[in-house]
């Protein structure tokens, strides 16, 4: 089955960049997605398609996706964005179709 | 309003059954895919099944299937999943989530279901 690895955390200074990877075998070929958790919330869909916004998510939210390496990069990180982030992708090759990454914390120092 | 709203979690004993509702409003719930995504405590997601728009096509994780079993009645805009032989790692938090395009824009805030003697 696809497995997509996320570092267990990431660190940063308000207003400085955050980036989370998602590692997967060629996951450049696939369409990866991103969700923001924070504690005691439903998850809300932060990135899709590798790199769009849904509306209402802050432009500082942003995507990119190659070869074996996708990426959320937080700009001028705030308080308010710290939380768990996971990535996503729809495997229609295997049985498991939907695999989400083990989650990545984000702390804002 | 757009929202999804779980119900139907609590406590069950090891062996027994549980029916979990989703109540969709504010989108024409007969155009999309619906699924269901759990979370165990202090765990990550895992997604657990999926259903088709009409209902034809089905899919279930490993985990769950024999056992659970996800159903959808469009006239009452409403999605199901019945789950049987329930077990101690089957406890979570059940999320519904609407499926745009294979990823979910929607999630509900979720329903608790503890599996325990």
């Amino acid at each position: 089955s696809y497995v997509l690895t996320q570092p267990p955390s990431v660190s940063v200074a308000p207003g400085q960049t955050a980036r989370i990877t998602c590692g997967g075998n060629n996951i450049g070929s696939k369409s990866v997605h991103w969700y923001q958790q924070k504690p005691g919330q439903a998850p809300v869909l932060v990135v899709y398609d590798d790199s769009d916004r849904p509306s209402g998510i802050p432009e500082r939210f942003s995507g990119s996706n190659s070869g074996n390496t996708a990426t959320l990069t937080i700009s001028r990180v705030e308080a308010g964005d710290e939380a768990d982030y996971y990535c996503q992708v729809w495997d229609s090759s295997s049985d498991h179709h939907v695999v989400f990454g083990g989650g990545t914390k984000l702390t804002v120092l | 309003q757009v929202q999804l709203v779980e119900s139907g979690g609590g406590l069950v004993k090891p062996g027994g059954s549980l029916r979990l509702s989703c109540a969709a409003s504010g989108f024409t719930f007969s155009d999309y895919y619906m699924s269901w995504i759990r979370q165990a405590p202090g765990k990550g997601l895992e997604w657990v099944s999926y259903i088709s728009s009409s209902g034809s096509t089905i899919y279930y994780a490993d985990s769950v299937k024999g056992r659970f079993t996800i159903s959808r009645d469009n006239a009452k805009n409403s999605l199901y999943l019945q789950m049987n032989s329930l077990r101690a790692e089957d406890t979570a938090v059940y999320y519904c989530a609407k499926v745009t395009l294979w990823y979910f824009d929607l999630w509900g805030r979720g329903t608790l279901v503890t599996v325990s003697s």
